[in-house]
């Protein structure tokens, strides 16, 4: 049971380029998100979903896409990456994204965009 | 709209020594509260956390009280250990905005 997976660990991106991190749970979970951190900020919601085929912008959605694949894989995109994006990113997953709901976390994807 | 106010950190303690880390809140409706901890290079776990008013959450010797006539959920532990190093986060969720709200973390350093 490997929980939260996410890839890749580390990316380094000049201003403009694209890419996807990808995100996968095996828990069964209806609920997904993509949060970013950075420093004494705490995390911000940039994207969420709250079951399959449904996705919802969150605090910080300018700059990002997102794709629900299916119940396990929730991926998310920056089209043209700007020096602002370098953050951590963290997935996460919960059983149907209600209020006493525990999310579970990935171990995150660490971005620098130069 | 929802907010989380943690104590600043950082915090340095000696093992053994009283833990202490204030959150309060401000939430429409009656939210649940979360503690997260978050270890060198990991992603966030969840620690403790209470859904209603007055309820204890504890784990691993830590304890925090959901205090809705003050709107605080303070993390408390009696005697903390060099492994308790790590980030806290005070967290809260509303059902209708179906999203975890966080506090900016506190860093707690334990010395042997």
């Amino acid at each position: 049971n490997a929980g939260v997976t996410q890839t890749p660990k580390f990316q380094v991106l000049k201003t403009g380029q694209s890419m996807t991190l990808q995100c996968a749970q095996d828990m069964n979970h209806n609920s997904m998100y993509w949060y970013r951190q950075d420093p004494g900020m705490g995390l911000r919601l940039i994207y969420y979903s709250a079951s399959e085929g449904t996705t919802d912008k969150g605090e910080v959605p300018n700059g990002y896409n997102v794709s629900r694949l299916n119940k396990r894989e929730f991926s998310l995109r920056l089209e043209s990456a700007a020096p602002s994006q370098t953050s951590v990113y963290f997935c996460a997953s919960s059983e149907d994204g209600g209020a006493g709901d525990t999310q579970y976390f990935g171990p995150g994807t660490r971005l620098t965009v130069l | 709209g929802n907010s989380v106010t943690q104590m600043e950190g950082p915090v340095t303690l000696s093992e053994e020594a009283f833990l202490t880390i204030n959150c309060t809140y401000t939430a429409t409706g009656y939210p649940s509260l979360f503690w997260y901890v978050q270890y060198p290079g990991e992603g966030l776990q969840l620690l403790l956390k209470a859904t209603k008013a007055d309820d204890k959450g504890s784990n691993k010797g830590f304890e925090a009280t959901y205090r809705k006539e003050t709107t605080s959920f303070h993390l408390e532990k009696g005697s903390v250990q060099v492994s308790d190093s790590a980030v806290y986060f005070c967290a809260l969720h509303s059902g209708s905005a179906r999203q975890l709200t966080f506090g900016s973390g506190t860093q707690l350093t334990v010395l042997p």
